[in-house]
């Protein structure tokens, strides 16, 4: 599992809370990345992050918001969830090999927006 | 837009056959092409890769055909089992960047 570890991994939550998924990553690895998944896209980029304090926007970042104030956590924010936001959340990690950089992924955080 | 097109959307083979998946994709920038199975529950688990000075790369009973030519990449999985029943991603990046663009995904049913 690279050593990543996603919370909660299942909520149910409101629309219009906010709600925070943090990734723990135990490997001091620089570059983190936040992907949802949804039936007929694929896994689409939401965030991503290549250092403490250092993050960026990917393809679909509206009503998204992260922050990495240590190497090993990077937080996924949705300021005001809303009903589209339903979807799992993967984060993942990039480990430098030999051979090129492979990206890890956590197992998921299942959210649900009533 | 989707830079990366995947094809077929579900897929069903009895054991022992021959699976295979097909993406095509636009951007010829990309030089990295993974592909993700995924278990349900799981997260996407690195399968094989290919970069694009070869035309294919085979691990096991999984081979990776890539047409630079055509912008197009397929995996084949030879005398599938009922163990490879999952979702499986193409995906494509660009110059080291690690930021993953994903095909839709195809799901894989292998029968006894």
């Amino acid at each position: 599992d690279a050593g990543i570890t996603q919370s909660p991994r299942h909520k149910v939550t409101e629309t219009g809370t906010p709600v925070t998924l943090r990734c723990h990553q135990t490997e001091n690895h620089r570059y983190m990345y936040w992907y949802r998944q949804d039936p007929g896209h694929g896994l689409r980029l939401i965030h991503y992050s290549y250092g403490v304090k250092d993050t960026d926007k990917g393809e679909v970042s509206d009503g998204y918001s992260v922050s990495r104030s240590k190497t090993e956590d990077f937080l996924l924010t949705l300021e005001s969830a809303t009903s589209s936001q339903t979807s799992v959340y993967f984060c993942a990690i990039s480990v430098f090999q030999a051979s090129g950089n492979t990206i890890y992924f956590g197992e998921g955080s299942w959210l649900t927006v009533v | 837009q989707q830079q990366v097109k995947q094809s077929p959307q579900s897929l069903i083979v009895q054991k022992g056959g021959i699976s295979i998946i097909n993406c095509a994709y636009e951007n010829t920038a990309f030089d990295y092409f993974p592909w993700y199975q995924q278990f349900p529950g799981k997260g996407p688990a690195l399968l094989i890769a290919i970069r694009p000075d070869v035309s294919e790369k085979k691990e096991g009973r999984f081979t990776i055909s890539f047409n630079k030519s055509a912008k197009q990449f397929s995996l084949h999985i030879m005398d599938s089992q009922p163990g490879d029943s999952a979702t499986y991603f193409c995906a494509a990046s660009t110059g080291g960047t690690d930021k993953l663009i994903f095909g839709t995904g195809t799901r894989l049913q292998v029968f006894p």
